[in-house]
């Protein structure tokens, strides 16, 4: 069965700084592997997603993600944190057939 | 464009009690899932269809009920309400394929007194 491990819960960091948020993922082939931003209140939006192809992906609001095979990882970047950017983000992955499989979330705090 | 369209926003039941959370979406999307979020747990999987009169079981199905009579719609319904049932359900649409990515409602929000 397919997982996903998101191992920090909160993230806080200063706004100008480079975040990284973890990802690990269980999965037997090949992932389809997306990141999701959850702003309070509100529905979750696509950040960005990887199938195939080159392993660093870009995203959205300035957002990246590098995914490596060898590692069962695909951590998402940003090198340089807006205030706006506070949020909770989750990693999923899915099989061929729709079925999304989320990490726990990882609540991200941006210090003024 | 509406996208994926959930009502209502809030509901507080009592236990017991029945109800129905809508689901609407207007991208004429071929599936459709209801998941559930709680803290610390991502969302979970209640159930899930992949066009309109075919429903399955996703990871935590117990006390759920649905069904699919159009493309458009997937209600979720409550049968007899649990306190363990409080939660906040989001309803997902997407085109058929596991890249494909799938369009989120703004969620309900349950309360079960």
């Amino acid at each position: 069965a397919q997982s996903v491990t998101q191992p920090d819960i909160h993230i806080t960091v200063s706004e100008g700084a480079s975040l990284e948020l973890r990802c690990n993922y269980s999965y037997g082939a090949t992932p389809y592997l997306f990141w999701y931003v959850q702003s309070p209140g509100q529905g979750l939006q696509l950040l960005l997603k990887y199938f195939s192809g080159d392993t660093l992906v870009q995203g959205i609001k300035g957002f990246e993600a590098e995914f490596k095979r060898s590692q069962s990882s695909f951590n998402l970047r940003k090198p340089s944190v807006h205030w706006s950017d506070a949020a909770e983000y989750f990693c999923a992955v899915n099989n061929a057939g729709n079925m999304l499989t989320f990490g726990g979330g990882t609540r991200l705090m941006v210090k003024p | 464009n509406a996208g994926v369209t959930q009502t209502p926003k809030f509901q507080v039941l009592k236990t017991g009690q029945s109800m129905t959370l809508q689901c609407a979406q207007d991208m004429n999307h071929e599936y459709m899932s209801w998941y559930r979020q709680d803290p610390g747990m991502g969302l979970r999987l209640i159930h899930y269809s992949v066009g309109a009169g075919i429903t399955d079981q996703g990871e935590v199905p117990n006390g759920y009920n649905v069904s699919r009579s159009t493309t458009e719609d997937f209600p979720l319904r409550l049968l007899s309400a649990a306190p363990s049932q409080t939660s906040v359900y989001f309803c997902a649409s997407s085109s058929t394929g596991g890249s494909q990515p799938q369009h989120f409602g703004d969620g309900t929000r349950l309360s079960i007194l």
